[in-house]
């Protein structure tokens, strides 16, 4: 069985550009979860989708971020226009509907510079 | 807000030197309290759940329990292949988000 996937593992781009980052979950996971950890802090919840409506972007930092998730399938974290805060590790994570246990990717690594 | 608190920040360990990690935590309402393992470049990778307090798991030479206001993580005769972050999760009634701690940095010298 895949796991969820990330694209890209890396990206390094200037303050005030756009980037984008997907993540294919677990077929079948109807959950759909993005955490980012900044430099030294711990993994923060970004926002959660159940197939492709937002059940919760409590955790959104600002309007410069906008996730969507397209058909209930995959989804994308656009940031834009980036700035330097934004660095960090970006996770995604899926779960089954009613089902607690979260499976998570290996990470997008956002560096602005 | 909830909160979970993880101590010690780093562990370094002989291997076969048994040792627990503490979490605590204050939520509203606990729906269930999650330990991750965490490898360098890599995502939280899943161990355990435990729902109510008095409720200990186990799985190879990790065994977890949770109490009211805490959980601990026991490794018991480690190997160097137990190095890692272990990282500690609640997530509330009602919520489907997991509120993390900062994490364990674990180290275990052949």
């Amino acid at each position: 069985e895949a796991g969820v996937t990330q694209f890209p593992s890396h990206s390094v781009i200037e303050k005030g550009q756009t980037v984008t980052l997907r993540c294919d979950p677990i077929s079948g996971h109807d959950n759909l979860y993005w955490y980012r950890r900044v430099m030294g802090k711990e993994i923060k919840f970004l926002l959660h989708f159940v197939k492709e409506s937002k059940q919760d972007e409590s955790g959104m930092p600002n309007n410069r971020f906008l996730a969507e998730r397209t058909g209930g399938t995959y989804s994308t974290l656009k940031v834009q226009p980036a700035e330097l805060e934004d660095s960090g590790v970006y996770f995604c994570a899926s779960s089954y509907q009613t089902s607690p246990k979260a499976f998570f990717g290996q990470g997008t690594r956002l560096t602005v510079v | 807000e909830d909160q979970v608190t993880q101590s010690p920040e780093a562990l370094r360990l002989q291997e076969g030197e048994s040792s627990s990690l503490n979490c605590s935590y204050t939520v509203s309402g606990l729906r269930g309290l999650f330990w991750y393992r965490q490898d360098p470049g890599k995502g939280p990778e899943f161990l355990f759940t435990l729902y109510s307090a008095g409720e200990e798991k186990e799985k190879e030479r990790l065994k977890a329990t949770l109490t009211k206001k805490e959980s601990f993580l026991h490794i018991t005769a480690p190997k160097p292949e137990d190095s890692a972050t272990y990282l500690c999760a609640v997530q509330a009634t009602n919520d489907y988000k997991l509120s993390f701690g900062a994490g364990t940095t674990v180290t275990v010298r052949a």
